[in-house]
Formats: structure tokens, sequence, C-alpha cells
């Protein structure tokens, strides 16, 4: 079975600080796939990034970075220079590469606030 | 940029009622997802649909649930005799294929809010 977890249920900051949202997961299986969504306040769900199993190189969009660790079973994001516009729930998600049939099982989400 | 979409957005109805979630899928894709997600909680799987039937499904997903691609186009959740519990934002995603392709990713729709009185 699979598992994600997000440790931070919720956290404040204030504009233009830097902020990293934990994500550790745990899956038998050695070919999987991790994700970010992004959930604004309107509600919907947005695609922010997917990382392989056998690609642990690290990603930088714009202020936003990943850093996978498969050593400690962690894929975390950071924010650099926090916006207003950066407020939602953040999600992590693990599907595996077995039968799953592409289901992606979920962290508990972590609410991000910045403040202005 | 091709998206998925889903009506309504909001639905009222009442306890028992049946209800059915619409969806259409981007129009290549051949895996088809519902998620639900409760006020405040995490976002839970309910159902993988593929090649014309279930792949896949949750222990949310009991006998009152059903899915259906009636038509080649929309891909439908139905809900036969709602509760109280079913009260939740349902998401429909779809995906291409499964691999290690770049476009390798679920996208989500907007979601329907289902209020169950």
């Amino acid at each position: 079975a699979q598992k994600v977890t997000q440790a931070q249920t919720e956290i404040s900051v204030v504009e233009k600080e830097d902020v990293t949202l934990d994500c550790v997961y745990e899956t038998r299986d050695t070919t999987y796939y991790l994700f970010w969504y992004k959930q604004p306040p309107s509600g919907e769900l947005v695609f922010l990034i997917r990382r392989n199993s056998f690609d642990e190189q690290n990603e930088i969009s714009g202020r936003y970075s990943w850093n996978f660790q498969k050593s400690t079973s962690s894929f975390n994001f950071t924010i650099t220079a926090s916006q207003v516009v950066d407020s939602a729930v953040y999600f992590c998600a693990l599907r595996t590469g077995g039968t799953s049939y592409g289901k992606l099982t979920f962290g508990q989400g972590t609410i991000l606030t910045v403040h202005p | 940029e091709p998206e998925v979409t889903q009506t309504p957005s909001h639905q009222v109805t009442q306890m028992g009622q049946e209800v059915i979630l619409r969806c259409v899928p981007i129009s290549n894709h051949l895996y088809f997802y519902w998620y639900r997600q409760i006020l405040g909680q995490k976002v839970e799987f309910l159902v993988s649909f593929y090649n014309n039937e279930i792949s896949e499904k949750s222990e949310i997903f009991d006998d009152q649930f059903s899915v259906e691609r009636p038509d080649g186009s929309n891909f439908t959740l139905k809900i036969r005799s709602t509760k109280l519990e079913d009260s939740a934002m349902y998401f429909c995603a779809s995906i291409d294929r499964l691999g290690l392709a770049s476009t390798d990713t679920q996208y989500f729709g907007p979601g329907t809010r289902l209020t169950v009185l």
C-alpha cells in the first residue's frame, strides 16, 4: 500500500519569505511518480510538477523548486520569495508504476497563507 | 489548451435522490478517474475507468456509485441514493496514457460541489 504524509497542516508566512512544504511518501514499488498540485481558494486542482522515481534531479521553475530525495523518501517543495497569490492548499501525491491504473494517493495537504 | 470540463459546478439534492455528475475528459485521453474531496480534507480516489470498464475502485465506491462513458465523450458518475456524507467536491480527471511519457500526468476538471440536504 502507498501512503503520502504532509506533516505540516498549516504554514503562515509573510510575503517575500521562503517557505518549504514537506512531503514524505511510502511505497514498495521501485517505479513510481510523485506530484504536487495546488488548490487555490477557487477549488480547482492545478498541476505543478511530476517526478519519476528514476530521476532524482532537482527542478526549479521560477520561484518554485523541488527537492527529491529517494534516500529519505521525500519530495519537498520550496517557494522562494513567497507572494500573496501563493496562498492555497498544496497537495503532494503518489502514483505507483504497477497495476494501479494511474490512481493517485494524496497527502492531507498543507494550507499555506502568505500575508502581505 | 485542452481541458477537462465538469457540469454542474454545484449540485444541491435531497437525501435519497439520485444524482449524475458529468465530465468531459480531454478528447484523446484513455484513462478516466473520479476523486472526492470532503470539505477541508484530502482528495480521495474513487474509481478509474479504462477501455469501457472499471479498472480499479476504492472502498468508498460501493454499490451506490456507478460510472459510465455513454457516448465516447462524456464520463459520468452516478450516485443512486445520496446520503448526507456524500456531500463533497467531486473531481474528474483524465490521462492520455500511463508510462514514462512526459504527458503522463492527470489533469483535473474544476470539480462539482455536491450538497446533500
